[in-house]
């Protein structure tokens, strides 16, 4: 069965450093999500992404955050400059279409120190 | 700006007994609304999804019930399974949107 994978499994960096989280939607899906959790809070959306561009995105995706999909399978997440409240695991998610079910990867757990 | 509520953090259930987890929305806007499974370390996996022109979707074990005037949808479990612990998130959505809105889950214990 078709899976999204995100690497790596687990980040540690130092504050102020920059990070980039991978992830491989399913295939012939066209839209993907970057969605974060807080230990101990809900999930979060913080932005979407179709043909190219960012459809959606949340007040927490600031000019720190950026998205790209630089190839026909990957679909990254990049912070900036990181702080420590960047502290969290960090979803990607995909689906066939907007109004579908979204398959969510097995997150990345980025601690900064 | 609580959109999705779950107003049970846990429940513990009997195995082979029904377990119903309850969920609340405010926006009238949402017109989907799924629910996800997730077990610690894991990300959230999909369950089963309801549209808002149905009232009832059944898979399974899964049930979802929706109550559109009440803004109200639950997750009915039977027979439930140790399987099954783990902590259920309800999500909505809207047609004009694509993004998920997350309840804060429900910690299911199903006991033996």
């Amino acid at each position: 069965e078709p899976e999204v994978t995100q690497t790596p499994s687990h980040q540690v960096t130092q504050m102020g450093q920059e990070v980039i989280l991978r992830c491989v939607p399913i295939s012939n899906h066209l839209y993907f999500y970057w969605y974060r959790q807080i230990l101990g809070q809900k999930v979060e959306f913080l932005v979407s992404f179709y043909n190219n561009e960012i459809s959606e995105k949340s007040e927490i995706f600031d000019d720190q955050f950026s998205v790209e999909r630089p190839d026909g399978s990957n679909f990254t997440l990049k912070i900036r400059s990181t702080k420590l409240e960047d502290s969290a695991m960090y979803f990607c998610a995909s689906s066939e279409d907007r109004a579908n079910e979204q398959f969510f990867g097995p997150g990345t757990r980025l601690t900064v120190l | 700006d609580q959109q999705v509520k779950q107003n049970s953090p846990s429940l513990s259930v009997q195995e082979g007994r029904i377990s119903i987890l309850n969920c609340d929305y405010t926006n009238s806007m949402f017109d989907y609304f799924l629910w996800y499974k997730k077990y610690p370390a894991e990300g959230p996996t999909f369950l089963i999804s309801i549209s808002s022109i149905k009232d009832k979707n059944e898979d399974g074990r899964f049930t979802v019930f929706l109550n559109k005037s009440a803004k109200h949808l639950s997750l009915h479990i039977v027979p439930s399974q140790p399987g099954d612990s783990a902590v259920y998130f309800c999500a909505a959505t809207s047609g004009s949107q694509g993004n998920l809105i997350f309840g804060k889950g429900t910690k299911l214990s199903v006991k033996p």
